[in-house]
């Protein structure tokens, strides 16, 4: 089945710790997306990818890096700069910069 | 910046009834595209319908149906015949096609309409 999986589904991370949260997708899809969401909110854009070794800044990047070393895969590191890292995360990819983006099931990071 | 706005942080309705959600966004662009994006509990984003400001034509999906004013930059979605199933937080979302400000070509997301559908 094609689609875009994101492991694990609950995250823990000790303070000062770095973590990373993989998304992978077989959609073929040549752009790649991190979202955060806070309860009660919408999503705001961490970083987003339009093709392999390339990505860019969203509108709340401080705290979290990303690689992209191949189409499928866009893993996202959540730094020990991050102060508030607890939050939902959502991965998206795309055909392109223009075109509906599809979301996978999320993961729960939670600071112990 | 553009900026989406949905002033209805909750609604709730019996089932088979038609609920409407309201949407309103701001921009300077004359081309970009709107979405509604429905949340249920299990939290995946799941992409209800997208219009594209070009076309004067409503999308419609089903039971779901956009009223797109331009003019007044509004995106409301008609729920038709509303079902259990539609419990849920919706999105609405905005996209532009950019330009050479590449940044502008990412979505943009209210904060969300929870909706619950009452047996």
């Amino acid at each position: 089945d094609g689609g875009i999986t994101q492991s694990p589904k609950y995250l823990f991370r000790k303070e000062g710790q770095n973590v990373t949260l993989s998304c992978e997708q077989n959609l073929n899809h040549d752009a790649m997306y991190w979202y955060r969401q806070d309860p009660g909110q919408g999503l705001r854009l961490i970083y987003y990818s339009q093709i392999v070794n390339d990505f860019q800044k969203g509108d709340i990047a401080e705290g979290y890096s990303v690689s992209r070393e191949k189409k499928e895969s866009f893993p996202l590191t959540v730094t020990s700069a991050q102060k508030n890292p607890t939050a939902f995360y959502l991965c998206a990819s795309s055909r392109g910069l223009l075109r509906t983006q599809y979301f996978g099931p999320g993961t729960r990071l939670l600071v112990l | 910046a553009q900026t989406v706005t949905q002033s209805q942080p909750e609604m709730s309705v019996q089932e088979a009834e038609t609920v409407t959600l309201s949407c309103t966004y701001d921009t300077s662009e004359s081309n970009y595209y709107l979405f509604w994006y429905k949340q249920p509990p299990s939290r995946q984003m799941i992409l209800v319908i997208r219009q594209e400001a070009y076309k004067q034509q409503n999308a419609t999906e089903n039971r779901f149906s956009v009223n797109f004013q331009k003019a007044a930059k509004s995106f409301s979605l008609k729920i038709s015949d509303s079902q259990l199933g539609d419990t849920a937080m919706y999105f609405c979302a905005f996209m532009t096609t950019g330009g050479q400000d590449q940044g502008a070509q990412k979505l943009v997301f209210g904060q969300g309409t929870r909706l619950t559908i009452n047996p």
